[in-house]
């Protein structure tokens, strides 16, 4: 079975510095992978996804992510971060071709000092 | 469009007693999911289903049941709740099995 791990349970930056998260997972074949945010007391919504091809991937709000199959991640990057991206950030993986049955990992809280 | 409706927002609910969360998406999606979500544990899948009349279990499926009479709505069930089932629920949605899921805005249950 596929697994997420995110190292890091809470991330402290300053505003306008940068920012990456760190996302591992386990499975054997190409996984579908994904990165989600969560406000508080809301839903997820996606910043971006891989399934395939170029391995650095642009989403919204100026995120970027790179899979890298030798190491099996799939890290989060900002190169400035702004007060309003404090939140909680999760890393999923869908395997089996289906990206309906996600495993996420359990979540990294960024706060951000101004 | 009001993409993934989830209701209620909060219930409160005592040991025993049966509550039937609601999720409807007017997105005309085929496939539908069920997670919780607890403090320390990120989310995890419930049920999920790949279009009506069509569900299967995920990795946390006992005490509760799914149904998919129509596309539209995915209606979650706890036939006798237990306090271990107090969580936040989550349902989502999306097109097709390539397609990244939409989230509603949960439902935030807890039992006593």
């Amino acid at each position: 079975a596929q697994s997420v791990t995110q190292p890091d349970i809470h991330i402290t930056v300053s505003e306008g510095a940068s920012l990456e998260l760190r996302c591992n997972y386990s499975y054997g074949a190409t996984p579908y992978l994904f990165w989600y945010v969560q406000s508080p007391g809301q839903g997820l919504q996606l910043l971006l996804k891989y399934f395939s091809g170029d391995t650095l991937v642009q989403g919204i709000k100026g995120f970027e992510a790179e899979f890298k199959r030798s190491q099996s991640s799939f890290n989060l990057r900002k190169p400035s971060v702004h007060w309003s991206d404090a939140a909680e950030y999760f890393c999923a993986v869908g395997a089996g071709g289906t990206a309906s049955k996600l495993t996420f990992g359990t979540g990294t809280r960024l706060q951000v000092t101004l | 469009n009001a993409g993934v409706t989830q209701t209620p927002k909060f219930q409160v609910l005592k040991t025993g007693q049966s509550m039937t969360l609601q999720c409807a998406q007017d997105m005309n999606h085929e496939y539908m999911s069920w997670y919780r979500q607890d403090p320390g544990m990120g989310l995890r899948l419930i049920h999920y289903s790949v279009g009506a009349g069509i569900t299967d279990q995920g990795e946390v499926p006992n005490g509760y049941n799914v149904s998919r009479s129509t596309t539209e709505d995915f209606p979650l069930r706890l036939l006798s709740a237990a306090p271990s089932q107090t969580s936040v629920y989550f349902c989502a949605s999306s097109p097709g099995p390539r397609e990244p899921q939409h989230f509603g805005d949960g439902t935030r249950l807890s039992i006593l």
